[in-house]
């Protein structure tokens, strides 16, 4: 079974400043794990992934997140946000490979809040 | 539009009445996936179908709740005797069985329980 935490549930910043928004999540087996953005009255949709191979993924809009194994972690970044990354962000996981399915266990979500 | 699609959009019923969304995948996608919703949280995992078969159900879904895939094509999602509880966005997500199957969400059926 897989959990993640996402630190914070609400993360307001002003435009052009830099932003993370912080994801942990805790597993007995190997991962892929994925950020959703759910911008306002749409649906779901995947901002980036990490399967494997490079621990640093980036977004065509400008995110990045990093994987941590260590520290189990894989937090999501931008340095400078626009007033159009008004959203909310999920961070999810799934179990990789074997019998996993690709079920996806997600987060309780951060509103990110770009003020002008 | 070649998207997942979910009808309706919106249902509002009254307690103890039975309702029944509706999932079109991606055409070429044999995943199906519901999922829920509640305000302020993350969407859960309710059941899995791989094909026709339904092949993992979370204990979430209570008696209440069935799921089918028939041709294993749409897929309906039926409430029986509703609860205010039972009040969520409904998201169903579509994959293919490749290794990472990324999933490609519809834009939900909200449910109010009245």
């Amino acid at each position: 079974a897989q959990s993640v935490t996402q630190l914070d549930s609400q993360v307001p910043v002003f435009e052009e400043a830099p932003v993370e928004l912080r994801c942990n999540y805790s597993s007995s087996v190997s991962v892929y794990l994925f950020w959703y953005v759910q911008y306002p009255n749409q649906g779901l949709q995947l901002l980036l992934k990490y399967l494997s191979g490079s621990t640093l993924v980036e977004s065509i809009n400008g995110f990045e997140a990093e994987f941590n194994k260590s520290q189990t972690s894989f937090h999501l970044r931008k340095p400078s946000v626009h007033i159009s990354d008004t959203a909310e962000y999920f961070c999810a996981v799934s179990g990789a490979g074997g019998t996993s399915y690709g079920k996806l266990t997600f987060g309780q979500g951060t509103i990110l809040t770009v003020h002008p | 539009d070649t998207g997942v699609s979910q009808d309706p959009r919106h249902k509002i019923t009254k307690r103890g009445q039975n309702v029944t969304f509706r999932c079109d995948p991606i055409s070429e996608h044999n995943r199906l996936y519901w999922y829920r919703q509640t305000l302020g949280q993350g969407p859960e995992f309710l059941t899995y179908f791989q094909n026709e078969a339904q092949l993992e159900k979370s204990r979430l879904l209570s008696d209440r709740f069935s799921a089918e895939r028939p041709k294993g094509s749409f897929s309906t999602l039926e409430i029986q005797r509703t609860e205010q509880g039972d009040s969520a966005m409904y998201l169903c997500a579509s994959s293919l069985s490749n290794s990472y199957n990324e999933q490609f969400f519809g834009p939900g059926t909200r449910l109010t329980v009245l």
